[in-house]
C-alpha cells in the first residue's frame, strides 16, 4: 500500500523567506503527484500537478519538483507572504489518490 | 465555470441515524471521488465513481455507500451513524484523463452526537 509522508509537520517562517516543503512516497508507480493547500475548515485548493513523466511545474511563486525514482517531491515557495499560511498537502495518484498528512505553514508578518 | 459544490455544508445527526451527502462536479467532469478527513486519520479515500460505475473503493465498512447519476452528480450515504463518523467529507471531481487533476468542493461537516 502506498504511504505518503510530509516533513516537516509544521513550519513557521518570517515573511519574505523562501521555503521548501517535502513529500515522500513509497511506491514509485504513480501517474501524477498533486500539491494542494487547505485553509482551516475549508476544502482543498489545487496548486500544481506534476505528471509522472515531468520533473517540475511552476506557477507564480510556486515550484514543484518530482523525482519518481527516489519517491520524492518538493514544493518551493519563494518570497513567502502571510497569505501563504495554510496546510499544504501532497497527493500521489496511483489509481487512487493517497494523501500525506500535510505541513502546517505559518508565515509571520 | 462553476466549481465543485457540496450540500449540505453542515449536518448534525445522532447515532444510529443515516445521512446522505450530495456532490455536483465541475461541468464536463465524469469522475467524482469522496474522502473523509479527520484530525487523527487525515484524508482517507472512500470511493470513486466514473460514468455511474464505482471505479475504486477505499477501506471503509459497508455502511458507507455511494452512487453517481447520469449527469455525474454523486451522493454518498452513511447508514447507522457512529460517533467516529464525525468528519469533514470532501468530494473531488476530475476529467479522469492521464493528468487527472482533482478539484475539491468545500466539504460537508458532519457531526454525530
Amino acid at each position: 500500500k502506498q504511504e505518503v509522508t510530509q516533513i516537516p509537520a509544521a513550519l513557521s517562517v518570517p515573511e519574505g523567506e523562501n521555503l521548501v516543503l517535502n513529500c515522500s512516497f513509497t511506491d514509485s508507480a504513480i501517474y501524477n503527484l498533486q500539491w494542494f493547500r487547505q485553509d482551516p475548515g475549508k476544502g482543498l485548493t489545487s496548486l500544481l500537478l506534476i505528471q509522472s513523466s515531468q520533473r517540475e511545474q511552476t506557477s507564480g511563486r510556486l515550484n514543484a519538483s518530482l523525482d519518481k525514482s527516489s519517491g520524492r517531491s518538493t514544493l518551493y515557495i519563494a518570497a513567502s507572504q502571510p497569505g501563504d499560511s495554510a496546510t499544504y498537502l501532497c497527493a500521489v495518484d496511483g489509481n487512487q489518490f493517497y494523501f500525506g498528512t500535510g505541513t502546517s505553514l505559518t508565515v509571520i508578518p | 465555470k462553476a466549481g465543485v459544490t457540496q450540500t449540505p455544508r453542515y449536518l448534525i445527526k445522532t447515532r444510529g441515524q443515516q445521512v446522505t451527502l450530495s456532490c455536483s462536479p465541475i461541468s464536463g467532469h465524469r469522475s467524482v471521488s469522496w474522502y473523509q478527513q479527520t484530525p487523527g486519520q487525515g484524508l482517507q479515500f472512500l470511493f470513486e465513481y466514473f460514468s455511474e460505475t464505482q471505479r475504486n473503493k477505499g477501506n471503509f465498512p459497508g455502511r458507507f455507500s455511494g452512487r453517481q447519476f447520469s449527469n455525474s452528480r454523486s451522493e454518498m450515504n452513511v447508514s447507522t451513524l457512529e460517533l467516529g463518523d464525525s468528519a469533514l467529507y470532501l468530494c473531488a471531481s476530475s476529467q479522469r484523463l492521464s493528468y487527472n487533476e482533482q478539484f475539491f468542493g468545500p466539504g460537508t461537516r458532519l457531526t454525530v452526537l
